[in-house]
């Protein structure tokens, strides 16, 4: 089952490039997390989304709750943006999302000087 | 500092060994999280727990027991490694209402041989 599908699996990119790593999802959910991992470290919440569109810095993320996809926008990218970037929700059924997260794979992303 | 410590960082077993990997968080949250993350996988979950003196199995609990006797605490067990164990597993907690924003560990890299 692959409830959560992140696109593209991996992305090499020049440093001041715009990024955009998307999601998509298969069932219903009622929220959706943005995680950041750098290499050999922890994980880090980024964003938690329900509804449009939230910004940090130069991070980005939307949600599409009818077309059941979220996008995550880096813009100026620096080589510190090099991390895995994953995509987690909380899906509907999950008894009031006390069962945690379904994960996607990652988004491996490399930005070069 | 505020947050969910996880130990120890590394640890190698040889297969048949026992050991019980620790997640202690000051947040007072009441849901917690053992993930293990694979290569090519999205994290899964292998047991969680709602509250003190309560358990429950995740997607993948075979091999694994849990306990979690004292709120802050949220233990992970391996009675007999096997090789399909080596891993990197993380703790996650989140609060019971609100908005659920994930805090986790730094992650355990277990090494069965």
């Amino acid at each position: 089952k692959n409830e959560v599908e992140q696109s593209p699996q991996n992305l090499t990119a020049q440093e001041g490039e715009f990024i955009t790593i998307n999601c998509s999802y298969s069932v219903g959910i009622s929220a959706l997390h943005w995680l950041q991992q750098h290499p050999g470290g922890g994980i880090v919440s980024l964003f938690m989304l329900s509804s449009g569109k939230k910004k940090h810095g130069r991070l980005i993320a939307t949600i599409n709750i009818q077309e059941k996809h979220s996008s995550l926008h880096i813009t100026a990218s620096h080589p510190r943006d090099s991390a895995v970037y994953i995509c987690a929700v909380v899906l509907t059924y999950s008894g009031g999302g006390a069962d945690g997260l379904t994960f996607g794979k990652g988004t491996h992303l490399i930005i070069q000087p | 500092n505020a947050g969910v410590t996880q130990t120890p960082k590394f640890r190698v077993l040889k297969t048949g060994q026992s050991m019980t990997l620790l997640c202690a968080q000051d947040m007072n949250h009441e849901y917690m999280y053992w993930y293990r993350q694979d290569p090519g996988m999205g994290l899964r979950l292998i047991h969680y727990s709602v509250g003190e003196g309560t358990t429950a199995k995740g997607e993948v609990p075979d091999g694994y027991n849990v306990s979690r006797l004292k709120k802050q605490n949220f233990l992970l067990g391996l009675e007999s490694a096997a090789p399909s164990q080596t891993s990197v597993y993380f703790c996650a907690t989140t609060t019971s209402y609100g908005p659920r924003h994930y805090t986790f560990g730094s992650g355990t890299r277990l090494t069965v041989v």
